[in-house]
């Protein structure tokens, strides 16, 4: 069955270094999307992408956020000064048309210390 | 206002019994869909079930099925005959308007299967 794969599935960095999260979604999908959970809360969404650009994102996404599709295949969401408060698990996510399936990566625990 | 509200912050569940979690939402869209996510303690999220708000009858997918009642605007997941493999955190999420929207999430239910 096909999967969204993630990379790496934990970090632990620095406050203030950059940090960049890598997706391959599902090859035929075309929504793609950037979640997190900090342990113990509810999962919030960050963005959506669609079509090599943003199409929906969150109040959280602010401008330390970034998205890109640099090759056709990964998707990457990039931190660029991180700060405690990023710790969490960021899932991946990718859709097709039609509402159903979204399909989760198995997440990557990010840690800022 | 809660946009997905779970009531079961924790649940204990005899194994081989049937388990119900509940999920009340609130939308006013009338396109709307509803997903029951499992997320182990490993962290991974497992995709459950889905319910489309114009679906005529109750999403049914092996042992999960949805209990869909939506003039009281309620998607609760049915679990029947529990495996201890059950134990996990589930989340009821729903997806407001078209298909390429985002994801609102509940705050979950830890349900723990008892052996």
């Amino acid at each position: 069955e096909p999967e969204v794969t993630q990379t790496p599935s934990h970090q632990v960095t620095q406050m203030g270094q950059e940090v960049i999260l890598r997706c391959v979604p599902i090859s035929n999908h075309l929504y793609f999307y950037w979640y997190r959970q900090i342990l113990g809360q509810k999962v919030e969404f960050l963005v959506s992408f669609y079509n090599n650009e943003i199409s929906e994102k969150s109040e959280i996404f602010d401008d330390q956020f970034s998205v890109e599709r640099p090759d056709g295949s990964n998707f990457t969401l990039k931190i660029r000064s991180t700060k405690l408060e990023d710790s969490a698990m960021y899932f991946c996510a990718s859709g097709g048309p039609g509402g159903y399936g979204y399909t989760f990566g198995s997440g990557t625990r990010l840690t800022v210390v | 206002a809660q946009k997905i509200t779970q009531t079961q912050p924790g649940m204990f569940v005899q194994e081989k019994e049937a388990v119900t979690l509940d999920c009340t939402y609130d939308t006013s869209d009338p396109s709307y869909g509803l997903f029951w996510y499992k997320q182990p303690s490993s962290g991974e999220m497992i995709f459950l079930i889905y319910q489309g708000s114009y679906d005529q009858q109750n999403a049914t997918e092996g042992r999960y099925s949805l209990n869909f009642q939506k003039a009281r605007k309620s998607a609760n997941l049915v679990i029947s005959a529990s495996q201890l493999g059950d134990s996990a955190m589930y989340f009821c999420a729903m997806r407001e308007g078209p298909s390429n929207y985002q994801l609102i999430w509940g705050a979950g239910t830890k349900l723990i299967i008892k052996p």
